[in-house]
């Protein structure tokens, strides 16, 4: 049963525009989240993280925002550059997980 | 620079061999991490160890086994009862199990001929 959901395993987004990138959970009991941006053939990097006391960080061009009574968090990039284009994995932690939970990713693609 | 060493980058390997893959950081972190890439599934956790000569099993840890003989290295190995070796492997470390940022390598790709 997958904790953690990125239902979207792509996205396309003009160059200079809005990149939304959706995240679902199921445990209630998770208390950090993050985002990690993965370029092929690399190591993931960490992008933004946000706790559950709050509902929204915001790092330069990178917000996520975090709605928990409907098990949600979505990391916003604007305006969007050719070089985001990789793949998001979502991640969450805390409760009773001893580790990171990761979902699938979606990979964006930024288009000039 | 401080940061996580996996080698090979690149392995290939017949079918039936046991290969071990390194792993190797020097930013003094407790908890380091195997996990595997597939297309389409995500990052899945292989092993992880909080301390020095302790490891626990991960979400696919059958065909996989791992040491901890020294905090700055958690060699993999894939054995020859992993039927589908062949993947992307990423080994993170944090500085303790429980603080949520994970830092990775650059990855193992891992071919299986």
């Amino acid at each position: 049963d997958q904790q953690v959901k990125q239902n979207s395993p792509s996205l396309s987004v003009q160059e200079g525009r809005i990149s939304i990138l959706n995240c679902d959970y199921t445990n209630s009991m998770f208390d950090y989240f993050l985002w990690y941006k993965k370029y092929p053939a690399e190591g993931p990097t960490f992008l933004i993280s946000i706790s559950s006391i709050k509902d929204k960080n915001e790092d330069g061009r990178f917000t996520v925002f975090l709605n928990k009574s409907a098990k949600h968090l979505s990391l916003h990039i604007v305006p969007s550059q050719p070089g985001d284009s990789a793949v998001y994995f979502c991640a969450a932690g805390g409760g009773s997980q001893g580790n990171l939970i990761f979902g699938k990713g979606t990979k964006l693609s930024v288009k000039p | 620079d401080g940061g996580i060493t996996q080698s090979p980058k690149y392995l290939f390997r017949k079918e039936g061999q046991n290969v071990t893959l390194s792993c190797e950081q020097n930013l003094n972190h407790d908890a380091m991490y195997w996990y595997r890439q597939d297309p389409g599934q995500g990052l899945r956790l292989i092993y992880y160890s909080q301390i020095v000569n302790d490891f626990q099993k991960g979400d696919i840890a059958e065909g996989y086994s791992v040491s901890r003989e020294k905090k700055e290295s958690f060699p993999l190995t894939v054995t020859s009862a992993q039927k589908n070796p062949t993947a992307f492997y990423l080994c993170a470390s944090s500085l303790t199990e429980l603080t949520g940022e994970l830092f990775f390598g650059e990855g193992s790709r891992l071919t299986v001929l």
